[in-house]
């Protein structure tokens, strides 16, 4: 039971490149999420999704985009990368209902220049 | 909008001391809150939870009691170890209508303890 996996671990991409992060769970959760983690600012909520097909955004949707084709998988592109970007990203799921736990990917450290 | 409050840090104290991380929340129905820890270079995992006003949840020498009065849920431990020293985040999750919820987290209290 691998739990939440993302890739790449470690990124590094150029002003303007376009590249996708990829996340996926085997404990058959509905709920998936993504949030960036910067210093002092704690976790922030990107986009999430309730279901396969299902997407919503969160406190910083701009300039990611994500789509949700399987249960399993919920990747987050970046269409046009920008140095704001830079942060650490992670994907959690969840069972389902807001009183239940998220559980955390191991996350993904980009870097933009 | 939800909202959650908790004590900046960095936090330092001597192995075997007494614990507190202040936490307040802002919410408009009935939220569920939530400690997660992260430890240097990993992604969080949950470290206890409570769903209702009154609620104390315990995990591994950790304890907090939901307070709706005061809105708090302040994190305790009564003896830390070195193995302890994490960020910790204080959270909350509430129903927003359709199927959807978010966890809103606080910026993290960054504890480091010394032998």
């Amino acid at each position: 039971n691998a739990g939440v996996t993302q890739t790449p671990k470690f990124q590094v991409l150029k002003t303007g490149q376009s590249m996708t992060l990829q996340c996926a769970q085997d404990m058959n959760h509905e709920y998936m999420s993504w949030y960036r983690q910067d210093p002092g600012m704690g976790l922030r909520l990107i986009h999430y999704s309730v279901g396969a097909g299902i997407t919503d955004q969160g406190e910083v949707p701009n300039g990611y985009n994500v789509s949700r084709s399987t249960t399993e998988d919920f990747p987050l592109r970046l269409l046009s990368a920008a140095p704001s970007q830079t942060s650490v990203y992670f994907c959690a799921s969840s069972s389902g209902g807001w009183y239940n736990e998220q559980f955390f990917g191991p996350g993904t450290r980009l870097t933009v220049l | 909008g939800d909202s959650v409050t908790q004590m900046e840090g960095p936090v330092t104290l001597s192995e075997e001391a007494f614990l507190t991380i202040n936490c307040t929340y802002t919410a408009t129905g009935y939220p569920s809150l939530f400690w997660y820890v992260q430890y240097p270079g990993e992604g969080l995992q949950l470290l206890l939870k409570a769903t209702k006003a009154d609620d104390k949840g315990s995990n591994k020498g950790f304890e907090a009691t939901y307070r709706k009065e005061t809105t708090s849920f302040h994190l305790e431990k009564g003896s830390v170890q070195v193995s302890d020293s994490a960020v910790y985040f204080c959270a909350l999750s509430e129903y927003s209508g359709a199927g959807s919820y978010q966890l809103t987290f606080g910026k993290g209290t960054k504890l480091s303890v010394i032998p």
